[in-house]
């Protein structure tokens, strides 16, 4: 099978632009959820998507959204960017049967690496 | 806001030396307990995901031990070797949210 993709691998920005960030999950995986690193805050949950529909929301600003299509492909935006916004975001799939990370094993893609300037 | 505590924060330890590593977390409104192993450069991998206080999980040289009542998760790692070196995370769930501890970064010495 193959894994979690994401696209693109790096990005450069400046303040005040927005940005679509893609990610394909595992086939057959419903649910994918979005993660923002950074050195200082470590892993953060940024949202979950299953069946098209956001299911659980981490404790970020309304600029981060994301959306899921019929595949279970997943996007997240983030408009009006900041420089607190570089980091590497990573999305996650998982069959998606309970809930964000629950007892499914999530599977991580590489991670795009956003940076703002 | 969920506290979720991983010590040490880093670790240095020579081939073939045992360790272990503690994940604290909440007691209250657990779901389950996730713990990855995340390489330089590389993806976080999945290492296992403990929901019942007692449980005990085992991969090769890599065992995990769950206690729900008081909030922890023991890592283990027998006979490390270099290609163990890596940051550990654990991820705490409740019915919606994952939370990750900041991670333990392990480095095996030859």
């Amino acid at each position: 099978k193959a894994g979690v993709t994401q696209t693109p691998r790096y990005l450069i920005k400046t303040r005040g632009q927005q940005v679509t960030l893609s990610c394909s999950p595992i086939s057959g995986h419903r649910s994918v959820s979005w993660y923002q690193q950074t050195p200082g805050q470590g892993l953060q949950f940024l949202f979950e998507y299953f069946s098209e529909t956001q299911r659980n929301k981490g404790n970020f600003p309304g600029r981060f959204s994301g959306r899921q299509f019929s595949n279970s492909r997943s996007e997240m935006n983030v408009s009006t960017l900041e420089l607190g916004d570089s980091a590497l975001y990573l999305c996650a799939s998982s069959p998606g049967t309970s809930g964000v990370g629950g007892t499914d094993t999530q599977y991580f893609g590489p991670g795009t690496r956003l940076t703002v300037l | 806001i969920l506290n979720v505590e991983q010590s040490p924060q880093s670790l240095h330890v020579q081939e073939g030396d045992s360790t272990n590593f503690t994940c604290s977390f909440p007691s209250s409104n657990f779901y389950a307990l996730h713990w990855y192993r995340w390489e330089t450069a590389k993806s976080p991998e999945a290492l296992f995901v403990m929901t019942l206080n007692g449980d005990e999980k085992k991969k090769g040289r890599i065992s995990a031990t769950l206690n729900t009542k008081e909030g922890y998760s023991y890592l283990y790692i027998k006979g490390s070797q270099p290609e163990d070196s890596a940051t550990y995370l654990c991820a705490f769930k409740t019915a919606s949210k994952l939370t990750f501890g900041t991670g333990t970064r392990l480095q095996v010495m030859l």
